[in-house]
């Protein structure tokens, strides 16, 4: 069963700082996709990365993902008050042409002036 | 806006009741997939249909079932519904159904179930 584990599941910083949100798993996979997910919203599309080493930015976010480790970060730079949100890693399995995400728990993020 | 539509928004009903969700997936996308979220579970994984086919199946109680009709919407009914069923239903589409390619799924907005 594929399990994914996010870390920290609550992040308080303030404005300005840099930060690192942890996505592990526990299987192969070939895709990993961050998420953002306002209050009481839908889910955001952020990140698909696809490949071992794979790394991306918008904006102030960074994603990155190391398939060896099994390992994605999301990296915060100099954080802004509109950051806060929840986000979540997700990462995709194929097998017989299906291919449900797997969620982590989320990273509850507040960022404060 | 993701391009994927769910009706109703909101839903409050009595528990042994049954209602029926509504999805219409992103013009070209064949993929739907269900999910369920709660403070309790998290986000949860519960059917994919590509063109009007199951293709896979997650944490989904025997209780709910769903379907993708020929002009690829899709509808999750959920019956005998409990307290415990109180959620956010998000339907969410992609082009194809399996591999790292074109399955990057977008998000409707939820149907938000009160089961009371």
């Amino acid at each position: 069963e594929l399990k994914v584990e996010q870390n920290p599941l609550f992040l308080s910083m303030q404005e300005g700082k840099n930060y690192t949100i942890y996505c592990n798993y526990s299987t192969t996979s070939d895709r990993l996709y961050w998420y953002r997910q306002d209050p009481g919203k839908s889910l955001e599309s952020l990140f698909v990365l696809l490949s071992n080493g794979a790394v991306k930015q918008e904006g102030r976010l960074m994603a990155s993902l190391d398939t060896k480790a099994r390992l994605s970060t999301l990296h915060i730079t100099a954080a802004v008050h509109d950051l806060s949100a929840t986000y979540f890693c997700a990462v995709g399995y194929s097998g017989g042409g299906a291919d449900g995400l797997t969620f982590g728990k989320g990273t509850h993020l507040i960022i404060q002036p | 806006d993701s391009g994927v539509t769910q009706t109703p928004k909101h839903l409050i009903t009595a528990t042994g009741q049954r209602v029926t969700l509504r999805c219409s997936p992103r013009s070209g996308d064949l993929s739907v997939y269900w999910y369920q979220q709660s403070l309790d579970q998290g986000l949860q994984f519960l059917i994919q249909y590509y063109n009007g086919e199951e293709r896979a199946k997650g944490n989904i109680l025997e209780r709910f079932s769903a379907q993708q009709f020929p002009d690829l919407h899709s509808e999750l009914n959920l019956s005998s519904l409990e307290l415990g069923d109180s959620a956010l239903y998000f339907c969410a589409s992609s082009v194809a159904a399996g591999g790292p390619k074109n399955t990057e799924a977008f998000f409707g907005q939820g149907t938000r179930l009160t089961v009371v």
